[in-house]
């Protein structure tokens, strides 16, 4: 799978969006590109995958360059309950494939 | 619609003994995988199993087995225990049908966990 990199951190303010890059240069023609959040003591839950351009839902949007060699997660007016670890995965599941967590971003949500 | 089902919730062994976690899948999933995930640090992938087979393996050493039922309920035994083999071990479930029908795209759901502490 395409190794991913990450901030390690970040801080914001409530009421602020918060925009997570993921570096990604050597993902492949059939990756696709998923985000996860996790809280503390909890498994990671899915939040939104992509594969090329901009993707959105209802709690977040992934813009996804032409180039795919990154992505970025935006998180629109972050409350205190968005402060998790964010964690961007590339790859494909077809054939069985190993799904592979980098060390995530940890965000950290400011009054 | 129950998710993914994890026993038990935690549990303490002492160095040497064995360990038994047990995972159900979310409803119409028949795939599951297991991670192991140490403090601060990202879910590190052990194994996944599909038709009561372990398909794909990650860097962990064979005191780390598993099986698969036919309702695609599955366990993760780990013998032998060491202090690092404390963690939080997540289960994980996704449809392999899903997957094809997507073109690959691979989403997987996840339960709580089981946090192991080895004394």
């Amino acid at each position: 799978l395409a190794k991913t990199t990450q901030p390690i951190s970040m801080d914001s303010y409530e009421g602020q969006e918060v925009n997570i890059t993921c570096s990604h240069n050597n993902i492949a023609t059939n990756d696709y590109i998923t985000w996860y959040q996790q809280f503390p003591s909890q498994g990671p839950r899915f939040i939104i995958q992509g594969y090329k351009t901009k993707v959105t839902n209802e709690v977040a949007s992934l813009f996804i360059p032409a180039d795919r060699k990154s992505s970025t997660l935006s998180l629109p007016r972050v409350s205190l309950s968005d402060t998790a670890v964010y964690y961007c995965l590339v790859g494909y599941s077809g054939g069985y494939q190993k799904v592979t967590f980098g060390t995530g971003t940890k965000l950290q949500v400011i009054p | 619609d129950a998710g993914v089902t994890q026993s038990p919730t935690h549990l303490i062994k002492t160095r040497g003994q064995q360990v038994t976690l047990r995972c159900s899948p979310k409803s119409g999933h028949d795939t599951v995988s297991w991670y192991q995930q140490a403090l601060g640090q990202g879910p590190q992938f052990i194994f996944q199993y599909y038709e009561e087979e372990e398909r794909q393996r990650g860097n962990f050493p064979d005191r780390f087995s598993g099986h698969q039922f036919p309702n695609y309920s599955s366990e993760l035994n780990v013998n032998a225990l060491l202090l690092g083999d404390s963690a939080l071990y997540l289960c994980a479930s996704s449809s392999r049908l899903a997957e094809i029908l997507s073109s690959g795209a691979n989403v997987l759901t996840f339960g709580a966990g089981s946090r192991l502490t080895v004394l």
